[in-house]
């Protein structure tokens, strides 16, 4: 199977920096994506990685070694509001578009 | 603002019944997605579709059916609902390229009693 590996909960204190890990299968990798998804919502994109390497965008960035299978999703600054849920998913060659994701870190910031 | 729209937030239907749950987009996307989403599951693939008229099996496609007749919308079809559908679907929608991420709707929470 194609199984992507995030942990299930994360706790943050606001004003922290949290890293949020991802493991996928790395055969047939195409390319990395983040989500995040506030309680009752759609998912919104937050980043694309597809050559190793850290891509920054203001107060979140995201990590990709291809070799290693493994991803990272950094997250600075933390805001109360940054409590969501953050999803990985891989898309494998073959499959077009076609997304496999993982079963989401549930981050919670707290005072 | 570009949209994925979802015909139905909250749906309740009963056992058996054929359920329509409808998604369109107003991005011109030519693929098109319907996931369902649990607990402790995350997102699961049911159908996708890169054209008009043309459907894909995901992951999890026993028991739905799914229609794309126009570019811009994609039904999915519960033949004879089951207490087991019972989930949050999700439609989502992207252009052609592996580098282009998703547009999600704001999903259908389903109950079937």
């Amino acid at each position: 199977g194609q199984n992507i590996d995030q942990p299930t909960e994360m706790t943050a204190t606001e004003g922290a920096i949290v890293q949020i890990n991802c493991t996928y299968q790395t055969s047939g990798f195409n390319g990395l994506f983040w989500y995040q998804q506030h309680a009752g919502e759609a998912p919104t994109f937050l980043s694309y990685n597809v050559l190793d390497g850290l891509e920054e965008k203001g107060r979140f960035s995201s990590f990709l070694s291809r070799s290693k299978g493994y991803s990272y999703l950094l997250l600075k600054e933390l805001q109360m509001k940054d409590s969501a849920s953050y999803l990985c998913a891989v898309s494998f060659t073959g499959g077009g578009n076609k997304l496999t994701f993982g079963t989401g870190t549930q981050l919670k910031v707290e005072l | 603002d570009v949209k994925v729209t979802q015909s139905s937030r909250y749906l309740v239907k009963r056992t058996g019944e054929k359920v329509f749950l409808e998604c369109v987009q107003d991005m011109d996307h030519e693929n098109m997605f319907w996931y369902r989403q649990d607990p402790g599951l995350g997102l699961r693939l049911i159908y996708f579709s890169y054209d008009v008229k043309m459907k894909e099996k995901g992951d999890i496609p026993e028991g739905y059916s799914v229609s794309r007749e126009k570019k811009e919308r994609f039904s999915l079809i519960l033949e004879s609902a089951s207490t087991n559908q019972t989930s949050m679907y999700l439609c989502a929608s992207s252009l052609e390229g592996v580098n282009y991420g998703y547009t999600f709707g704001s999903g259908t929470r389903l109950t079937v009693v």
